[in-house]
Parts: structure tokens; C-alpha cells; sequence
């Protein structure tokens, strides 16, 4: 089955850290570029940041996360990782990785997981 | 790019046409000749799913009663004929300017 499994939310204090996973199934995972987006409680669907095409040094960021955040990749475990330092109560949202097809539209997406950012 | 969506809610009728309206602060036509704008819905309890790609591609396994059509910085989803499976979020996408942005979001309700 083509599948995304996001782990690796939880409940965190402001300024501590957390690392999403995602682990892809069903496809070939290194073909393709890929991206997290987040989803605040009651609002709506917000890009975080995304790994080029395959093989390619580029990655980008929303502003609101740059320098706080770091996406990155092991194509021979089909996994997607999310590195979140500094945090900060605006970062709780599920967040959802998502595959892109070489036509650049996000075509698979993940269940999403929970973080919270709360004292 | 600022990506605006009206209306922000929508309750319908069964049997009955619907439409979304979405309008880019910037053209998303590149210089590849594409148009790249999206269209999501998000079930209740559900991740989002695509259901138009480059305004007017249906993704497959989706209604042909959904249809999308614009150009430039006005577009529009349509539903032919709304059913109770079709309610949730809809949210228009823009693909062409980091970082993509998304709509508010419409709900669509059955009435």
C-alpha cells in the first residue's frame, strides 16, 4: 500500500526540541521530493518547508521557522525527518509530511502527528 | 502570495451545483507555460486530499463532478451536484512562489 506514517509528536515545553519521522511505503521514496506542512488546532493548512528534487543540496523553509527547523532525509529507511528546536506555543499543529509528484503538486499525504508546545 | 477564497462557508443542498471561488494576489502562470494552482479537501478527521492539479487536472479516482477552471489570479471549483461525501474543507493551493500558500479554507456543509 502507498503510504506516509508520520511519529515522533508529542508534548513539549517552549524552547525544547522534537524530530518528526516519516516513513514512506509503497513507492520509490528517493524519487521524489517531499515536504511538511502543519495544521494549527482550528486553522487551516500552513507549508513548513521542503526538500528539493532528489540528489540536490536545495532546501527551503517557511520564514517563521528558518533557523529553528531542519528537514532532512535517509532515503535507505524511506524516511522523512523533521528536527524542531526552539519552540515556540505557535508551532502546536499536526503536521503532515506529503510526497510531490515531479509535477509538483503534493498528491500523497501523511496522517499527520501532534505536537503541542505547552508549560 | 496571498491566496483568498470565498465564500468561507458554504451550506448546499443535495443534488445541488456549488461553487468556490479562490484569487492569487500574483499571476501563478509560470514561464513554462503551466498555471500552478491546486485544489484540496479536507474530510472531517481526515489529512487533505488533491483533487485538481494545474487548475483544471482531475486527480484520479476523483468525481467528474468536480471541476476547476481559471487562469491567472481567478479560479473556481466547481461541484456539479453536491453529495453527502463531499462535505468538508476545500482549500486552493498555489504552487509557483515559496512559501505555497494556501486559502482560508471553505466548508461545505450539507444543509
Amino acid at each position: 500500500e502507498v503510504q506516509l506514517l508520520e511519529s515522533g509528536g508529542g508534548l513539549v515545553q517552549p524552547g525544547g526540541s522534537l524530530r518528526l519521522s516519516c516513513v514512506a511505503s509503497g513507492f520509490s521514496f528517493s524519487w521524489y521530493a517531499m515536504s511538511w506542512f502543519r495544521q494549527a488546532p482550528g486553522k487551516g493548512l500552513e507549508w513548513v518547508s521542503g526538500m528539493g528534487a532528489p540528489g540536490g543540496p536545495d532546501v527551503y523553509y517557511t520564514d517563521s521557522v528558518k533557523g529553528r527547523f531542519t528537514i532532512s532525509r535517509d532515503d535507505s529507511k524511506n524516511t522523512l525527518y523533521l528536527q524542531m528546536n526552539s519552540l515556540r506555543a505557535e508551532d502546536t499543529a499536526v503536521y503532515y509530511c506529503a510526497k510531490r509528484d515531479p509535477g509538483s503538486h503534493f498528491d500523497l499525504w501523511g496522517q499527520g502527528t501532534l505536537v503541542t508546545v505547552s508549560s | 502570495i496571498v491566496m483568498t477564497q470565498t465564500p468561507l462557508s458554504l451550506p448546499v443542498t443535495p443534488g445541488q451545483p456549488a461553487s468556490i471561488s479562490c484569487k492569487s494576489s500574483q499571476t501563478l502562470l509560470h514561464s513554462d507555460g503551466k498555471t500552478y494552482l491546486y485544489w484540496y479537501l479536507q474530510k472531517p478527521g481526515q489529512s487533505p486530499q488533491l483533487l485538481m492539479y494545474e487548475v483544471s487536472s482531475r486527480m484520479s479516482g476523483v468525481s467528474e463532478r468536480f471541476s476547476g477552471s481559471g487562469s491567472g489570479t481567478d479560479f473556481t471549483l466547481k461541484i456539479s451536484r453536491v453529495e453527502a461525501e463531499d462535505v468538508g474543507v476545500y482549500y486552493c493551493m498555489e504552487g509557483i512562489h515559496l512559501p505555497w500558500t494556501f486559502g482560508q479554507g471553505t466548508k461545505v456543509e450539507i444543509k
